[in-house]
C-alpha cells in the first residue's frame, strides 16, 4: 500500500454513460497525476495537477473527460458519454515536488469496463 | 518516437535462476530512469531509480539496474528470481515532469 487511494476499484458500465473517479493522494503531496493503462501497454500520461492548477493535458485526453481538483487535496476524472475504447486502468499518482525527478507513488488504479 | 523500449514482452525464466530485463531509452527522455514493477491487479510500486552518481543501482526485492550511457540502456537484473517475482515490469523515464513507460515486460518464473 503506497498511501495513495482510488474508488472505486472496478467499474462496469455501458456505453454511453457517465463515470467518476475518485484518487486521494498522500497527504500534503503538490502534485496528482493521472494515467490509463491499456491491456498489453505501458501507463500512458493523461493529465497532472500542482495542488488545484491543472498544468497540463494530453492529446489522449479528448473532451469527453475531464479532471478536476479543486482544494489541491483529491481528484476525480469524470469521462462522459463513455466508449468501449475508454476501457482500461486509470492509474493516479502523486508526489511532493523537491525539485529533482521526485518519485511518484501509485494508486492500485479503477479498472473501467465499458460494455 | 518511442522514448523507452523494452525489447523482451515475455521473459520466461526458472526459479533461482538470474535473469535480465531490457531497457533502452531515447535522447527525448531525461537520463532519470526508473523501474516499476505491477503484481497481478495492483498498482505500480518503484523498485529503483537512476538520477545520477554510481551507473548501478539497487533496488528493492533484490533488484539491480546498470545505466549505460554509451548504449543507452538500463537493464534490470536479479540474481536468482523467486516465484513471488511473477509480475510486470515496467522501464520508464522522465520527461517534462511526467513519467514515459515502456510497454512492459511479463516475467515468468518456472518452476
Amino acid at each position: 500500500d503506497t498511501g495513495v487511494s482510488q474508488d472505486p476499484r472496478h467499474k462496469i458500465t455501458k456505453r454511453g454513460q457517465n463515470v467518476t473517479f475518485r484518487c486521494d493522494p498522500i497527504s500534503e503531496h503538490n502534485r496528482l497525476y493521472w494515467y490509463r493503462q491499456t491491456l498489453g501497454q505501458g501507463p500512458e500520461f493523461l493529465t497532472y495537477f500542482q495542488n488545484e492548477a491543472q498544468l497540463e493535458k494530453s492529446r489522449l485526453l479528448s473532451d469527453r473527460f475531464s479532471a478536476e481538483r479543486p482544494k489541491g487535496s483529491f481528484s476525480t476524472l469524470e469521462i462522459q458519454r463513455t466508449e468501449q475504447g475508454d476501457s482500461a486502468m486509470y492509474l493516479c499518482a502523486s508526489l511532493r515536488t523537491s525539485g529533482r525527478a521526485d518519485t511518484q507513488y501509485f494508486g492500485p488504479g479503477t479498472r473501467l469496463t465499458v460494455l | 518516437a518511442q522514448s523507452v523500449t523494452q525489447l523482451d514482452s515475455q521473459v520466461p525464466v526458472f526459479e533461482e535462476a538470474p535473469v535480465e530485463l531490457r531497457c533502452n531509452y531515447s535522447s527525448s527522455v531525461s537520463v532519470y530512469l526508473f523501474w516499476y514493477v505491477q503484481y497481478p491487479n495492483q498498482g505500480l510500486q518503484l523498485l529503483l531509480k537512476y538520477l545520477s552518481g554510481s551507473t548501478l543501482v539497487k533496488g528493492i526485492n533484490g533488484f539491480e539496474a546498470e545505466f549505460n550511457k554509451s548504449q543507452t540502456s538500463f537493464h534490470l537484473r536479479k540474481p536468482s528470481v523467486h516465484i513471488s517475482d511473477t509480475a510486470e515490469y515496467f522501464c520508464a523515464g522522465n520527461r517534462d515532469d511526467k513519467i514515459i513507460f515502456g510497454k512492459g515486460t511479463r516475467l515468468h518464473i518456472l518452476p
